[in-house]
């Protein structure tokens, strides 16, 4: 069993179309972090949550401890969006290592 | 602002070759991270330097070693390369006040 869950795998959509990639977790965590990674490109960090919600222009991301639940929306999704969407958790006490998910890719069409 | 700097970019090795990724950071960050990353997999931890003169060992370490030179550097060796250890590898380091981690841009490395 994977610690840390992401849904879909895969996800294609329309430009402007809501987007929200959902991340479950099994472990006690310190933080969780939203990254973004582009085809053939490096590893970008858009958030780290260890509560509530943040907001980053059209990227949201919640965070629910009680049920070990995270969602990165994507408001008026565009064709560069299109990316791998990884989830990854630090687990309390693991001097700082992450757990990753296995990533979303998502293809946005104009 | 540099954040983590790697290199080489791009290298390609003979099967039995040595090389040493470079890393670097200017952030002060305390810990670093090497990871590896296969086709359709995730990130897999090979190494990791929790402060400057620790070094331990992730879930991939065979066949690779890394040396926390200072604050500022961590590199990873290859001693006798395989093609197995084909891969992109990133290093990262971590701020461990805020648990906010920076990549560096990645080196894909090709054994044949």
């Amino acid at each position: 069993k994977n610690e840390v869950e992401q849904s879909p795998q895969n996800l294609t959509a329309q430009e402007g179309e809501f987007i929200t990639i959902n991340c479950s977790y099994s472990v006690g965590i310190s933080a969780l972090h939203w990254l973004q990674q582009h085809p053939g490109g490096g590893i970008v960090s858009l958030f780290m949550l260890s509560s509530g919600k943040k907001k980053h222009g059209r990227l949201i991301a919640t965070i629910n401890i009680q049920e070990k639940h995270s969602s990165l929306h994507i408001t008026a999704s565009h064709p560069r969006d299109s990316a791998v969407y990884i989830c990854a958790v630090m687990e309390a006490d693991s001097n700082y290592q992450l757990i990753w998910g296995a990533g979303t890719k998502l293809i946005i069409k104009p | 602002n540099a954040g983590v700097t790697q290199t080489p970019k791009f290298q390609v090795l003979k099967t039995g070759q040595s090389m040493t990724l470079q890393c670097a950071q200017d952030m002060n960050h305390n810990s670093m991270y090497w990871y590896r990353q296969d086709p359709g997999m995730g990130l897999r931890l090979i190494y990791y330097s929790a402060s400057e003169g620790t070094t331990d060992k992730g879930e991939v370490p065979n066949g690779y070693n890394v040396s926390r030179l200072n604050k500022r550097e961590f590199s990873l060796r290859l001693e006798s390369a395989a093609p197995s250890q084909t891969s992109v590898y990133f290093c990262a380091s971590l701020r461990q006040s805020n648990y906010g981690y920076t990549f560096g841009s990645g080196t894909r490395l090709t054994v044949v």
